[in-house]
């Protein structure tokens, strides 16, 4: 059935660290594909999304790209900030499926 | 008020309790969610209700009982749990129940069962 994959944390980086989180999935068709994010104490807010291929999503300095070349949808962001700190959900939703499948979460830990 | 608001925050349990968790939305959705999030784990979907008919019901074990009496509230209903069923239970609402719609959480209830 289809999945997401995405790297185990904790992420941790430097304040203006570069960061990027994997993400691949594996589905059948044209997936749509998310990040959610999740930060302390709070339920997860959408991000991101991209609904085809070569389509790239972006939101408050980070973007993803979904390349079904590769089944990836890796998350980035050039500069990080201690805000950022929060556990990221990489989803996707496909024709086969009749709900959002999300990714295990991955922690992202930003120090000053 | 606005967004997805969860009641309580917090709760603890025995296992012959009975209790029971709230969500209501005040975006107007049609299509509401329960969700079990555990560490280490995906987001497990439960229950989906669309306009209040239950959608989709993923094997979910009979001592979770959800009730939907309109659009805006969701309830989950909980007895005789088990330790295993400790985890952050999350509620979300959508325009609609397609998944390609936009889901909007509420902060979760952190159920710890003793």
């Amino acid at each position: 059935g289809d999945s997401v994959t995405q790297m185990e944390g904790p992420v941790t980086l430097s304040e203006e660290a570069f960061l990027t989180i994997n993400c691949t999935y594996t589905a059948t068709g044209y997936p749509s594909l998310f990040w959610y994010v999740q930060y302390p104490g709070e339920g997860l807010q959408l991000l991101l999304k991209a609904t085809k291929a070569d389509d790239k999503g972006s939101n408050k300095g980070f973007e993803a790209t979904y390349r079904k070349e590769t089944t990836s949808f890796h998350l980035e962001k050039g500069s990080v900030q201690v805000s950022d700190s929060a556990v990221y959900f990489c989803a996707l939703s496909g024709y086969n499926t009749d709900k959002l499948i999300f990714g295990t979460g991955t922690r992202l830990q930003v120090f000053p | 008020e606005t967004g997805v608001t969860q009641t309580p925050r917090h709760l603890v349990m025995g296992m012959t309790n009975k209790k029971s968790l709230k969500c209501e939305q005040h975006l107007g959705h049609n299509a509401m969610y329960w969700y079990k999030q555990s560490a280490k784990k995906p987001l497990e979907l439960m229950f989906v209700y669309s306009l209040e008919e239950r959608v989709e019901n993923n094997s979910v074990p009979s001592r979770f009982s959800p009730e939907c009496p309109n659009s805006s509230h969701l309830f989950l209903h909980l007895h005789t749990l088990q330790p295993e069923d400790s985890a952050l239970y999350l509620c979300a609402s959508s325009q609609n129940p397609a998944p390609q719609e936009t889901q909007y959480f509420g902060p979760g209830t952190r159920l710890l069962v003793l």
